[in-house]
């Protein structure tokens, strides 16, 4: 039972232009969301994260949009660089849950 | 500042040998993991310690076990290896309370032939 999906493997977009990468939930006690960034031969770096009572967090290029009747967020690049390029996991975990759930990830592609 | 430190950064076993690998985070983070990441599958929990003294199976603890030695070190061993094993495991920490942000050390890359 896949809990966290990530439905697209992978994103081609143009420097410049806005990358979305989207993320759905199935389960409903899932409050807290965050978006972690992958290079290859790396671990995992936090980027960016969303709770339950909120809709938007912006930071940077970086937003993160949750719609919480749809279990539904994505996460906006604007504008992409080529440094974006990279695989992008979305997580989630419950209020005062010491575990993540992941989807299977997006690879990024920016083009110059 | 180190982080999550894990070591060796790769290794070869053959099937049925036995091996251990290592985390130790300097951040004074109580709860540490340990996930495998496969292509396709994103990060699968295998086991976590969320204190020092506990530990408790993930979404995938079959044919592993771990030792939270103390408070900076979390040992994940593969007692006789198989080739499903073959990956890539990430070891993290975070802080016992608060947001639920895991820092994630840079990986051991296992190969069983």
């Amino acid at each position: 039972d896949q809990q966290v999906k990530q439905n697209s493997p992978s994103l081609s977009v143009q420097e410049g232009r806005i990358s979305i990468l989207n993320c759905d939930y199935t389960n409903s006690m899932f409050d807290y969301f965050l978006w972690y960034k992958k290079y290859p031969a790396e671990g995992p770096t936090f980027l960016i994260s969303i709770s339950s009572i909120k809709d938007k967090n912006e930071d940077g290029r970086f937003t993160v949009f949750l719609n919480k009747s749809a279990k539904h967020l994505s996460l906006h690049i604007v504008p992409s660089q080529p440094g974006d390029s990279a695989v992008y996991f979305c997580a989630a975990s419950d209020m005062g849950g010491s575990r993540l759930t992941f989807g299977e990830g997006t690879q990024l592609t920016v083009n110059p | 500042n180190a982080g999550v430190t894990q070591t060796p950064k790769f290794q070869v076993l053959k099937t049925g040998q036995s091996m251990t690998l290592q985390c130790a985070q300097d951040m004074n983070h109580n709860s540490m993991y340990w996930y495998r990441q496969d292509p396709g599958m994103g990060l699968r929990l295998i086991y976590y310690s969320a204190s020092e003294g506990t530990t408790d199976k993930g979404e995938v603890p079959n044919g592993y076990n771990v030792s939270r030695l103390n408070k900076r070190e979390f040992s994940l061993r593969l007692e006789s290896a198989a080739p499903s094993q073959t990956s890539v495991y990430f070891c993290a920490s975070k802080m016992g309370r608060g947001r639920n942000i895991q820092y994630f050390g840079a990986g051991t890359r296992l190969s069983v032939l």
